[in-house]
């Protein structure tokens, strides 16, 4: 079945770092992708999403680029700041699964001053 | 876009009873779905809930522990049955937004509603 993996955390950062997090995916199909985040005793929010293979989702200076043939959408940002410290979390949507999400493990970002 | 509103956002509840959360839409959306967030965990699937008929359970998920129902295109409610501390979860309630194109691929979450078991 489907299924996403990220890279294990925790991360921790510097201030002004760039971050990384790695996300690759197995799917059956041809999925849409996403980032959400949720920050420390809050919901999910939606950070960025790609819906076919060279697209780029982008959103408060955090990227990510759906790469088909290598099944990743890695996030990434210039420069970190110690608001970004929350818990990331990648997902897929497969086409004919009306809106259902698989996510992965989730990444947590710590950001040092 | 769409706004999701749960209820409640936080609760304390006794071992052995029953409690509703409600999931409110402002706008039409096609599908609706429910997920469970454990402690440190990452989100689990529960089931898809489905206007005006039984919702669809995901495996591990039985609708005499989970009951589901959406009378209408906007509003839903999930009840965590018999509870037990190993329920004590993060469930959120999920929308897929209507249209072609960019509205209808994004899907939208509430804030939770973050139960504990004692």
């Amino acid at each position: 079945g489907d299924s996403v993996t990220q890279m294990e955390g925790p991360v921790t950062l510097s201030e002004e770092a760039f971050l990384t997090i790695n996300c690759t995916y197995t799917a059956t199909g041809y999925p849409s992708l996403f980032w959400y985040v949720q920050y420390p005793g809050e919901g999910l929010q939606l950070l960025l999403k790609a819906t076919k293979a060279d697209d780029k989702g982008s959103n408060k200076g955090f990227e990510a680029t759906y790469r088909k043939e290598t099944t990743s959408f890695h996030l990434e940002k210039g420069s970190v700041q110690v608001s970004d410290s929350a818990v990331y979390f990648c997902a897929l949507s497969e086409r004919n699964q009306g809106g259902k999400l698989i996510f992965g493990q989730g990444t947590e970002l710590s950001v040092k001053p | 876009s769409a706004v999701i509103s749960q209820k409640p956002s936080r609760d304390i509840c006794q071992r052995g009873t029953s409690l509703t959360i409600q999931c409110q839409v402002d706008s039409q959306v096609t599908m609706m779905f429910w997920y469970r967030q454990q402690p440190g965990q990452s989100l689990t699937l529960i089931a898809t809930a489905n206007q005006g008929s039984e919702a669809t359970y995901e495996s591990g998920f039985v609708i005499d522990k989970f009951p589901i129902s959406r009378p209408n295109l906007t509003f839903s409610t999930l009840t965590v049955s018999n509870m037990s501390p190993e329920d004590s979860s993060i469930y959120l309630c999920s929308a897929r937004g209507q249209g072609a194109g960019g509205a209808g691929n994004t899907i939208y979450f509430g804030e939770g509603s973050w139960l504990t078991v004692v």
